[in-house]
């Protein structure tokens, strides 16, 4: 079975610093990773999926890449601001398979 | 405007009682999802469906049903099986099994 890992589980980066989200998944074979934003208390917003077949993907501030053979993806911030302060989630579509393996999250803190 | 929405936004239940969770999607997709959420875990699957009168159960099904008579609505009922229902779950949507999926803004239940 999947199991998706997200190390730290908590980051604290003082506003306008760069950072790396990472992620780790057991099984390569995978159809495609998303990159979720959750604020306390609410639903999760998509920021990003990669598709198996692609190295990156960028929105914005945003960049999430992937390597598959070595089972990691990170998401790069740039430039962070108070308002990207939330838990950042991973998570994992296996090849075979129709739903999502979540990892447990980061926890993001921007100090202004 | 086009989202998902869930309801009731907190709901109680007493022991023996069960309870079903509103979700409601207009963006014209044919899968849709529950999820659970608990503190310190990733998100886990419920159950998922695919297109109206089918649906698949996932990680943690027992103690949980659904139905999916309507594209746009795919209610989940917690039964009185479920013996640790105290969670947030979240409902989602995707136009196909493998695309993005889009969250609502969660049910928080507690059990008195």
């Amino acid at each position: 079975k999947q199991e998706v890992t997200q190390i730290p589980a908590a980051l604290s980066v003082p506003e306008g610093e760069n950072l790396v989200l990472n992620c780790s998944f057991t099984d390569s074979a995978i159809y495609n990773l998303q990159w979720f934003r959750q604020d306390p208390g609410k639903g999760l917003t998509s920021l990003l999926l990669i598709q198996s077949s692609q190295r990156e993907q960028t929105s914005g501030r945003l960049n999430a890449s992937l390597d598959k053979s070595s089972g990691r993806s990170t998401l790069y911030i740039a430039a962070s601001q108070p308002g990207d302060s939330a838990t950042y989630l991973c998570a994992v579509m296996g090849a075979g398979a129709n739903n999502l393996f979540f990892g447990t999250g980061t926890r993001l803190t921007v100090i202004p | 405007d086009g989202g998902i929405t869930q309801s009731p936004k907190y709901l109680f239940r007493k022991e023996g009682q069960n309870v079903t969770l509103s979700c409601e999607q207009n963006l014209n997709h044919d899968a849709m999802y529950w999820y659970r959420q608990d503190p310190g875990q990733g998100l886990r699957l419920i159950y998922y469906s695919q297109i109206v009168n089918d649906f698949q159960k996932g990680d943690i099904a027992e103690g949980y049903s659904v139905s999916r008579e309507k594209k746009e609505s795919f209610p989940l009922t917690v039964t009185s099986a479920q013996k640790n229902p105290t969670a947030f779950y979240l409902c989602a949507s995707s136009m196909g099994v493998r695309e993005t999926q889009y969250f609502g803004p969660g049910t928080r239940l507690l059990v008195l």
